[in-house]
């Protein structure tokens, strides 16, 4: 089956502007993570979303924000770019039940955002 | 607050030697899960194992061993016979009981296999 796809791969934007990146989670996955990994910072948790509700949120300024479709699918949002920013952005899906405790996510290639 | 740390940034070996990537945890909750993850070139988080607080065995996948204790808060992988396509940066990842699917990654180790 197909593994998580994400859009666009890279990307190169400027400070100040803003970028939307998007994500199809593994077909009959309901939830859907964003990561950022830095050099930096590693791996942070940016936030879930569960049928199209937000789940949890990592501890990232009010520029950052994410919606999920009726479809699963998931796209974020980056306003007011800055050049921290730069980044890249993956994504995760699982089905998302916790009956069984955590699942295991799926991620996908990434989003590398360049912010000049 | 939970956190993961894994001392070896990098680890460079000889193919065929054995090498231990070590990864010690730390979390208020009695109830969590590990993971490990290898991140190859391509970026992409390729799962490896997950494990839970009340599991203690160890496992056995191929030339992949992990070792499990709660006495060190330690989760330690070690791969046996390592070949150039083990290269990769591998994380080890905490989710606490509580905390969904939301994983608390430790800073990697970043591991190149010679020929």
């Amino acid at each position: 089956k197909a593994g998580v796809t994400q859009t666009p791969r890279y990307l190169i934007k400027t400070r100040g502007q803003q970028v939307t990146l998007s994500c199809s989670p593994i077909s009959g996955h309901r939830s859907v993570s964003w990561y950022q990994q830095t050099p930096g910072q590693g791996l942070q948790f940016l936030f879930e979303y569960f049928s199209e509700t937000q789940r949890n949120k990592g501890n990232f300024p009010g520029r950052f924000s994410g919606r999920q479709f009726s479809n699963s699918r998931s796209e974020m949002n980056v306003s007011t770019l800055e050049l921290g920013d730069s980044a890249l952005y993956l994504c995760a899906s699982c089905l998302g039940d916790h009956m069984s405790g955590a699942n295991v996510l799926t991620f996908g290639a990434g989003s590398r955002l360049t912010v000049l | 607050a939970q956190k993961v740390t894994q001392a070896q940034t990098e680890i460079s070996v000889v193919e065929k030697e054995d090498v231990t990537l070590d990864c010690v945890y730390e979390t208020r909750d009695t109830t969590y899960y590990l993971f490990w993850y290898k991140q190859p070139p391509s970026g992409e988080l390729v799962f490896l194992i997950r494990r839970n607080s009340f599991d203690e065995q160890n496992e056995i996948s191929g030339r992949y061993s992990w070792n499990f204790q709660k006495s060190t808060s330690s989760f330690n992988f070690t791969i046996t016979a390592s070949q150039v396509v083990d290269s990769a940066v591998y994380f080890c990842a905490l989710s606490e009981g509580n905390a969904g699917n939301m994983l608390t990654f430790g800073g990697g180790t970043r591991l190149m296999v010679k020929p």
